[in-house]
């Protein structure tokens, strides 16, 4: 299994109040990424990065921002967490560019925000 | 926009019949391909991957098939089992850039006894 953690798992927060999810990985692999999945949206990209202080938006990147000041580590902030930002929030890897493959899943940190 | 579609959010075939889980895609930019599984309280693994250069790929019981003039791809699993049980997704790519996927929306599978 690759070596990705996420944490926390589980979060239940107020509407308004800032969270940040962590992802860990021991790949050192150059690109992190990280997904929400929702019923009927599958999973959607929110914020990648592909180096060290190197992010881009994803196709949901509204109400979320993230860092990366070392290799293994991507975290991603919800400022203000609203209702519509529940959710299960996935972290993923890669190699990076001339890797034709597969991304490596975490196992999720499920978000409830009341 | 969805631009990666899977029209049946569920299927249910019998253990030892085959599954056809079916994908649709509307951006012709797309070149890579790939099926990941999810189970319950688990992140999605890779199953298969295609190119857009080739129409079929085939693992074990895992075969992918693209049909590039109808931007359509099918996951075949023959025989089907019942810890193949699980969500599926489609993924699509653009080869060079980032390896940002972009999914469908699942189709749950259960195989039954």
């Amino acid at each position: 299994d690759a070596g990705i953690t996420q944490s926390p798992r589980h979060k239940v927060t107020e509407t308004g109040t800032p969270v940040t999810l962590r992802c860990h990985q021991t790949e050192n692999h150059r690109y992190m990424y990280w997904y929400r999945q929702d019923p009927g949206h599958g999973l959607r990209l929110i914020h990648y990065s592909y180096g060290v202080k190197d992010t881009d938006k994803g196709e949901v990147s509204d109400g979320y921002s993230v860092s990366r000041s070392k290799t293994e580590d991507f975290l991603l902030t919800l400022e203000s967490a609203t209702s519509s930002q529940t959710s299960v929030y996935f972290c993923a890897i890669s190699p990076g560019l001339g890797y034709t493959g597969e991304l490596f899943f975490g196992e999720g940190s499920r978000l409830t925000v009341l | 926009d969805q631009q990666v579609k899977q029209n049946s959010p569920s299927l249910s075939v019998q253990e030892g019949r085959i599954s056809i889980l079916n994908c649709d895609y509307t951006n012709s930019m797309f070149d890579y391909f790939l099926w990941y599984k999810k189970y319950p309280a688990e992140g999605p693994t890779f199953l298969i991957s295609i190119s857009s250069i080739k129409d079929k790929n085939e693992d074990g019981r895992f075969t992918v098939f693209l049909n590039k003039s109808a931007k359509h791809l099918s996951l075949h699993i023959v025989p089907s089992q019942p810890g193949d049980s699980a969500v599926y997704f489609c993924a699509a790519t653009v080869t060079g850039t980032a390896s940002k996927l972009t999914f469908g929306t699942g189709t749950r599978l259960q195989v039954t006894l």
